[in-house]
This record gives structure tokens, C-alpha cells and sequence, in this order.
């Protein structure tokens, strides 16, 4: 069974750092890409960041470009997501997504398959 | 790519056929899926590439759709589909956009 555990939310001021973590399990790590996606509360979905299957290759959403950083190490399993320089508007829940390739034969796409339980991050003073 | 689910929320009853739609500002062909989210859940995915079930997903759900229109139909609403559905289209991936849901509550 995929799992995908996210910890190290919590409260942090303006302009602080916290560094988010995703533990996981049931699946060949090495072989998926990994996101964030971020849920302001009572809002929709964000897309926040993306890492290659191998580390190579990093996404960031322009919200988040120069204060975030993705990183994974496939030995322990483990991606990170190190934020800095936050805002208040940075405060949401944060999840963990696994991609799964469709090939449909003429042409091929991502879904995000499987997802952790989120961990809340709160921006305030 | 900017996407737009019509209703932003919607009231029906158990039994009822639902249809939800959504708009993409330009062609994504059928780069297009879809995810329910219950409240203090996270999302889980119904439908990919506009029209394809999701393994588990009951057959009372289905997409359709290419280009910049989408629609995700609950043939006989159950109790359990009581949810916030979001659109995602993956035609710029890795560059990921979602709509901004659709609220679908009990009359």
C-alpha cells in the first residue's frame, strides 16, 4: 500500500523558515516524480512544487520561486520541502502527491495518484 | 492555464443526476482529471485524461470532454458523494493548474 506521511507544519512567523517532510513507503520511490500541493483554509488546490523521479529536474509555481526548495533522497525514502522567506499567505495545508503515468497510446499524461494526509502550516506574528 | 468549474457550488438531492463542467483557457485536448475531496480529506482522484475511471471508482461517475470543455457527471447521487470536486489539467505539466471547485451539498 502507497503511504506518503508529510510532517513538520506548524506555526512560524512572518519572513521565518520551516522545513516540511514526506516520508514514504509501498512504491518504487526512485521511478516517481513527487509535488506539493498546498489547500489554503477554505480555499481550492495549489500546485506548489515538483521533483524528478531522480532529483535532476525541480518545478516551483511562480508563488513560491526563490523561497522554496524541493529535494528528495530516495535512500531514506524521504522528500523535502524547505521554505523560507514565508508568508501569510503561505499558510495552508500542505500534501505530498505521487504521479502516475497514463500512456494511452497516442499520447501520455500525469494524474496525481496518491496523496498524504497533509501537514498544516501557519504563517503568523 | 487558467481553469473554471461551473457551479461554484451546488445543492441535489440523493438520486439525482449531477453534472459538473469545467473550462480551460485554451486547448488542453484531454489532458483534463478530476479529484474528490471530502472535508479534512485529502483529494483522491476520480477521473484521468477527461474520461477514464480511476481504479475503485463507482461507475455512477464519469467524465467527458476535449479541447476546453469538460464535464463530470454522478449519474444517481449517492450519500458518500457529497463532496468539493476540482478540475486538473496536466496538458502543462509539470506546470499543474486546478479549478477552484465545486461545493456539492444535500438539499
Amino acid at each position: 500500500e502507497v503511504q506518503l506521511v508529510e510532517s513538520g507544519g506548524g506555526l512560524v512567523q512572518p519572513g521565518g523558515s520551516l522545513r516540511l517532510s514526506c516520508s514514504t513507503s509501498g512504491f518504487t520511490l526512485r521511478s516517481h516524480a513527487i509535488h506539493w500541493v498546498r489547500q489554503a483554509p477554505g480555499k481550492g488546490l495549489d500546485y506548489v512544487s515538483g521533483i524528478s523521479s531522480d532529483g535532476a529536474s525541480t518545478y516551483y509555481a511562480d508563488s513560491v520561486k526563490g523561497r522554496f526548495t524541493i529535494s528528495r533522497d530516495n535512500i531514506k525514502r524521504t522528500l523535502y520541502l524547505q521554505m523560507s522567506s514565508l508568508r501569510v499567505e503561505d499558510t495552508a495545508v500542505y500534501y505530498c502527491v505521487t504521479d502516475k503515468l497514463y500512456d494511452s497510446g497516442g499520447y501520455y499524461l500525469y494524474y496525481f495518484d496518491s496523496w498524504g494526509q497533509g501537514t498544516l502550516v501557519t504563517v503568523s506574528s | 492555464i487558467q481553469m473554471t468549474q461551473s457551479p461554484s457550488s451546488l445543492s441535489a438531492s440523493v438520486g439525482d443526476r449531477v453534472t459538473i463542467t469545467c473550462r480551460a483557457s485554451q486547448m488542453i485536448a484531454s489532458y483534463l482529471n478530476w479529484y474528490q475531496q471530502k472535508p479534512g480529506k485529502a483529494p483522491k482522484v476520480l477521473i484521468y485524461a477527461s474520461s477514464n475511471l480511476h481504479r475503485g471508482v463507482p461507475s455512477r461517475f464519469s467524465g467527458s470532454g476535449s479541447g476546453t470543455d469538460f464535464t463530470l457527471t454522478i449519474s444517481s447521487l449517492q450519500p458518500e458523494d457529497f463532496a468539493t470536486y476540482f478540475c486538473q489539467q496536466s496538458y502543462s505539466a509539470p506546470m499543474y493548474t486546478f479549478g477552484q471547485g465545486t461545493k456539492l451539498e444535500m438539499k
